[in-house]
């Protein structure tokens, strides 16, 4: 059974530091992985897919990467601002049509 | 992206009642459906997976007679929560898969906050 573990469940940092979030999953054999962030009481915002057969995926200040055979993707945030605080979540699908298998989260806390 | 609507956004009840969510795909047909419920600071965990015009498969310890899941069209499902209570609070999303632009790709709607009084 797919297991998604995310590491740390919580970090505050200062405004302006690079932080890494991490995630792990115990069947190497996804389809994709996929990084959401979501807002206190709100739905989840896509920010990044990356398929079984790529490494890396990277959107303005956000760059994910997977490493599928040890199972598991980190997610690289830099300068950090304010509005990054969000709930971070990791999220794996193993077949093409088949249900998202989520972790529970970050809780990302930037210090202004 | 695609986008996927749910309606209404929050709803407060008085328990016992029934509650109906709808999910729709707004600028794409979605043959499958899923429907998550996140207990507060938890995770998303998957409730059923809806198939256009066939029964819905849910997963395990999710009565299938107290979550009624109607997938009557290609851009809507609806989540009924029969006689509900306190414990079914929660925050229910859907997310609908694409095909075309966007091949198996998911979209998650906003989420419908249920309270149960």
């Amino acid at each position: 059974k797919q297991e998604v573990t995310q590491i740390p469940a919580a970090l505050s940092v200062p405004e302006g530091e690079n932080l890494v979030l991490n995630c792990s999953f115990t069947d190497s054999a996804i389809y994709n992985l996929q990084w959401f962030r979501q807002d206190p009481g709100k739905g989840l915002t896509s920010l990044l897919l990356i398929q079984s057969s790529q490494r890396e995926q990277t959107s303005g200040r956000l760059n994910a990467s997977l490493d599928k055979s040890s199972g598991r993707s980190t997610l690289y945030i830099a300068a950090s601002q304010p509005g990054d605080s969000a709930t971070y979540l990791c999220a794996v699908r193993e077949n093409r049509d088949d249900k998202i298998i989520f972790g529970k989260g970050t809780r990302l806390h930037i210090l202004p | 992206g695609a986008v996927v609507s749910q309606h209404p956004s929050w709803v407060i009840c008085k328990s016992g009642t029934s509650v109906k969510i709808e999910c729709r795909s707004l600028d794409f047909q979605a043959t499958t459906m899923f429907w998550y419920r996140q207990f507060p600071k938890q995770s998303l965990m998957l409730m059923a997976t809806s198939n256009e015009g066939s029964k819905a498969t849910y997963e395990q310890g999710v009565e299938k007679d107290k979550f009624l899941i109607n997938h009557a069209s290609l851009t809507l499902s609806t989540l009924t929560v029969t006689s509900a209570h306190p414990e079914d609070s929660s925050f229910y999303i859907c997310s609908a898969l694409a095909g075309g632009h966007y091949p198996n790709e998911q979209f998650f709607g906003p989420g419908t906050r249920l309270t149960v009084l």
